[in-house]
């Protein structure tokens, strides 16, 4: 199947600084990723989506400042959290849909990262 | 605008009982349905999709669901629960099977296996 690695998987960083997830597709090509949160015993709460080569699509109430989404390659997205809070303090989620052939399509995820910011 | 309701917060079934996870969506087009499951601590793993053609569709882990257009809904099934299935359910909709548009996420569904 197609594959997304998302790393680190935790990080633990203080308040004021910034902290990157990269998301890496394996084995396809992502052209889209998606960047999701996720509360505790919530659901996926879609951030924002960028496109290769394009500016991310932030969703209503996104601060693009705080939340960078960078995706220079089809294989590489990361999101930036800049300055991070204590209530930046989440799990985060990417996702990249695929088509590898007219059988074989859909979308996949990466397995997250839990941000504590101290 | 699209929408995923799942009814039930929370699920305890018996180890070796049946389960049925509900599921309704409201979609103004041609729905693309996906049920994923989540282990704490873990992203999602596609269980199962819909896209077009049999309604009944066979997933992994024994897990399958049913599209019903007259009832907008997408429930996932399972004969026989095992331990290992107690985990977080999520139901999604799509408006193509692979696109530029994210999913819709329902609230999800926590599942409990008692022994």
């Amino acid at each position: 199947g197609a594959v997304v690695s998302q790393h680190p998987s935790w990080v633990i960083c203080k308040s004021g600084t910034s902290v990157k997830i990269e998301c890496r597709s394996l084995d396809f090509q992502a052209t889209t990723m998606f960047w999701y949160r996720q509360f505790p015993k919530q659901s996926l709460m879609l951030m924002a989506t960028s496109n290769e080569g394009s500016k991310a699509t932030y969703e209503q109430g996104v601060e693009k400042d705080k939340f960078l989404i960078n995706h220079a390659s089809l294989t590489l997205s990361t999101l930036t959290v800049t300055s991070a809070h204590p209530e930046d303090s989440s799990f985060y989620i990417c996702s990249a849909s695929f088509r590898r052939n007219s059988a074989n399509y859909g979308y996949t995820f990466g397995s997250g990262t839990r941000l504590t910011v101290v | 605008a699209q929408s995923v309701t799942q009814p039930d917060i929370h699920i305890t079934v018996s180890e070796g009982a049946s389960l049925e996870l509900r599921c309704n969506y409201s979609y103004g087009a041609t729905p693309y349905l996906f049920w994923y499951v989540q282990s704490p601590g873990q992203g999602l793993q596609l269980l199962l999709k819909y896209f077009s053609g049999d309604t009944l569709v066979q997933g992994i882990k024994g897990f399958e669901a049913e599209f019903k257009r007259s009832q907008s809904s997408f429930n996932l099934r399972k004969p026989s629960v095992h331990w290992s299935d107690a985990a977080e359910y999520f139901c999604a909709v799509g408006p193509s099977p692979a696109g530029r548009r994210a999913l819709t996420f329902g609230s999800g569904t926590r599942l409990q296996v008692q022994p």
